[in-house]
């Protein structure tokens, strides 16, 4: 019930495309759905996160679009860049003592020029 | 973002040997810090949970004995990997968390190379 579901594992997207990850869950507690992204050798760094009381949140280029009912999340990357070109995880995490992030397999992206 | 430091950012050392890797949050009181270990093209897995003052929570899977974990001060806690082996190699990262904080920060990783 702690998993969290990544597809596709890979990503070719032509420059000025849209990237589109998703990400399903079991557990109905999570109530915090971040997304990450991670350079080859660095830490992750957060993109955007999002909360279960919306359906989608933008910032910039990057998406997070939320559908409850199904129990799904997406990062959607317009106008996809070479620099895009990483790793990106999707995260979920419950509230409460814990509080620690479960991860998605995460998905590697290549943006070609 | 909050500022998160790891040293070293990369050790390599030789079978037997311990090391110790420091985490440090730099800007904030973490109350909280969370142990990372990635292996190449995986996602990240959870070793332990730490809260300041108190002993380390580890993941089922992970030996506290050979991860000592000390999170003795609200900016400082150190990963320990004694008595290190080859398959103990890997990326190591921290992720402190400030009480009440929703955002979560990763430090910038400690790649391990046990020979």
């Amino acid at each position: 019930q702690q998993q969290v579901k990544q597809s596709p594992q890979s990503l070719i997207v032509q420059k000025g495309g849209i990237s589109i990850i998703n990400c399903a869950y079991e557990n109905t507690a999570f109530d915090y759905f971040p997304w990450y992204q991670q350079f080859p050798g660095k830490g992750p760094a957060l993109l955007i996160a999002i909360r279960p009381d919306v359906s989608e949140k933008k910032e910039g280029r990057f998406t997070i679009s939320f559908n409850k009912s199904a129990k799904q999340f997406s990062l959607h990357i317009m106008d996809s860049q070479p620099g895009d070109s990483a790793t990106y995880f999707c995260a979920a995490r419950v509230s409460g003592s814990a509080r620690q992030l479960t991860f998605g397999s995460g998905t590697q992206l290549t943006v070609l020029p | 973002g909050a500022v998160v430091s790891q040293h070293p950012s990369w050790v390599i050392c030789k079978s037997g040997t311990s090391v110790k890797i420091e985490c440090r949050s730099l800007d904030f009181q973490a109350t909280t810090m969370f142990w990372y270990r990635q292996f190449p093209k995986q996602s990240l897995m959870l070793m332990a949970t730490s809260n300041e003052g108190s002993k380390a929570t580890y993941e089922q899977g992970v030996e506290k004995d050979k991860f000592l974990i000390n999170h003795a001060s609200l900016t400082l806690s150190t990963l320990t990997v004694t008595s290190a082996h080859p398959e103990d190699s890997s990326f190591y990262i921290c992720s402190p968390l400030a009480g009440g904080q929703e955002t979560q920060y990763f430090g910038p990783g400690t790649r391990l190379l046990v020979l």
